[in-house]
């Protein structure tokens, strides 16, 4: 298996354009969660998935922030308008089954500079 | 509120020295203990700890869990550069993990 896919690995934008992350799990997971990390506050979990439903989207910072699962095999995280304080690498991650019980499998993650 | 402390928060040693990373959690509904390893990119699994007391292990990697401490340590022996990274620990929870800001641990020939 390829494992969990994000693209783009880096992006650069100007202060209040539209950003659109992607994430492709691994096929068969049932669970996506998406993460943001930065020196200052770590991993932060921003929302996930279940069977393509969010369930959890209290990590999600402001409206700015949404995220979709359209299908079992895509996930987009986008950030409109975005701003300098978004800086920072974020995280796709896929499990097949309820967290505790299983292991995250993450992504190589989107580096993103907002300037 | 959920919360994993990781300490120290960063760590210089040379290459053959013994290391020992510290986490201890706060978390409800806690069910298991994950440790990662990050390098230049994602962080590749551990280890998973649900029982107090039992060591698990692999290579010169081990780790242990203390349910009554709240805490567990990960162990790495006989340290090699390969092995400089940000170590990360997370608690379970009933459907997400919660992760510490992470031990960054440089290792020099």
């Amino acid at each position: 298996d390829a494992g969990v896919i994000q693209s783009p690995r880096h992006e650069v934008t100007e202060m209040g354009q539209e950003v659109t992350l992607r994430c492709k799990p691994i096929s068969g997971h049932d669970y996506l969660f998406w993460y943001r990390q930065t020196m200052m506050r770590g991993l932060e979990l921003l929302i996930y998935f279940n069977n393509n439903v969010p369930i959890d989207d209290s990590g999600m910072p402001e409206d700015r922030f949404s995220a979709k699962m359209p299908n079992a095999s895509f996930s987009t995280l986008k950030i409109q308008p975005s701003e300098p304080r978004d800086s920072a690498v974020y995280f796709c991650a896929s499990t097949p089954r309820l967290v505790a019980k299983n292991i995250q499998y993450f992504g190589a993650g989107t580096r993103l500079s907002v300037l | 509120e959920d919360k994993v402390v990781q300490s120290p928060l960063s760590l210089v040693v040379h290459e053959g020295d013994t290391v020992t990373l510290n986490c201890s959690y706060e978390v409800t509904n806690f069910r298991s203990l994950l440790w990662y390893k990050q390098e230049k990119k994602a962080p590749t699994f551990l280890f998973m700890l649900t029982s107090s007391g039992i060591e698990k292990k692999s290579g010169r990697l081990s780790s242990i869990l203390d349910k009554k401490e709240l805490s567990s340590i990960l162990n790495i022996t006989a340290t090699q550069t390969g092995d400089s990274a940000i170590y990360l620990c997370a608690g379970g929870a009933t459907n997400k993990l919660i992760f510490g800001t992470g031990t960054l641990l440089a290792v020099q020939p």
